[in-house]
C-alpha cells in the first residue's frame, strides 16, 4: 500500500493567516493527488485534484503543488469557515489511500 | 445535482452481515464515466478506501477486506451495495459512498454511522 503522511497533525492559526499543509506518498504517485476538507459530522469535500486543480467552486484562496511524492496544500489568507480537518489522497494506486488528516483549529 | 444517500441498519452484532445501500440520483450508475466508491472513518483509523464498482460491474477492493467484502451495482435502481461479512467491534465506522471521477471523489452521501455490538 501507498502511504501518505500528512503535516502537522494538528495546527492553530488565526483569520487572515497564510496556511501550509504537507503530504508525503511513501512511493511516487506523480500528481494523482487530491485534497478534501472535511468539518464535523459532513462528508469530506473536494477541493484539489491533479495536485494542483481547484476543484469548481472552491474559493482562490486554496492552491496545492508538488509532484511525486511531496505535495502542499495553501490557504493564503484563513477565512472563519476554514477551520476543519484537511485529508490529501492518492488516486495511482489500489488501495486508494489518505493522509492521516491534518486538523486546524482557530488560535 | 448529483445525490448519494446511504441507507441501512445502524446496529449489526458480531460475527453477521453488515449490508447498506447507496442510492444515486442526478447521475446515473451505468454512466462510464465513474466509478462508485465506499469508504469509511472511525477514529482509529481515519479515511479508509473499501473499494469501488464500475459501471459494468469490475470491482475494486482494499485487500485488507477482500475476503469478507461484495460490492455490488443495480443500474435499474441507480443504486449501488456493499455486504461485509463476519464483523467484529473493528468494523464500527461511519460509512461513506461515493462517486469516483478522474482517481478522486467529487461527490459524497452524508455518511451512516454502523456500530458492531
Amino acid at each position: 500500500d501507498i502511504q501518505m503522511t500528512q503535516s502537522p497533525s494538528s495546527m492553530s492559526a488565526s483569520v487572515g493567516d497564510r496556511v501550509t499543509i504537507t503530504c508525503r506518498a511513501s512511493q511516487g504517485i506523480n500528481r494523482w493527488l487530491a485534497w478534501y476538507q472535511q468539518k464535523p459530522g459532513k462528508a469530506p469535500k473536494l477541493l484539489i485534484y491533479g495536485a494542483s486543480t481547484l476543484e469548481s467552486g472552491v474559493p482562490s484562496r486554496f492552491s496545492g503543488s508538488g509532484s511525486g511524492t511531496d505535495f502542499t496544500l495553501t490557504i493564503s489568507s484563513l477565512q472563519p469557515e476554514d477551520f476543519a480537518t484537511y485529508y490529501c489522497q492518492q488516486g495511482i494506486g489500489i488501495p486508494r489511500t489518505f493522509g492521516q488528516g491534518t486538523r486546524l483549529e482557530i488560535k | 445535482q448529483v445525490h448519494l444517500q446511504e441507507s441501512g441498519p445502524g446496529l449489526v452484532k458480531p460475527s453477521e452481515t453488515l449490508s447498506l445501500t447507496c442510492t444515486v440520483s442526478g447521475d446515473s450508475t451505468s454512466s462510464r464515466s465513474y466509478r462508485w466508491a465506499w469508504i469509511r472513518q472511525s477514529p482509529g483509523t481515519g479515511l479508509e478506501w473499501i473499494g469501488e464498482i464500475y459501471y459494468d460491474g469490475t470491482t475494486d477492493y482494499n485487500p485488507s477486506l477482500k475476503s469478507r467484502l461484495i460490492i455490488s451495482l443495480d443500474t435499474s435502481k441507480n443504486e449501488f451495495s456493499l455486504r461485509l461479512t463476519s464483523v467484529t467491534a473493528a468494523d464500527t465506522a461511519v460509512f461513506f459512498c461515493a462517486r469516483h471521477y478522474g482517481n478522486n471523489y467529487d461527490y459524497w452521501g452524508q455518511g451512516i454511522l454502523v456500530t458492531v455490538s
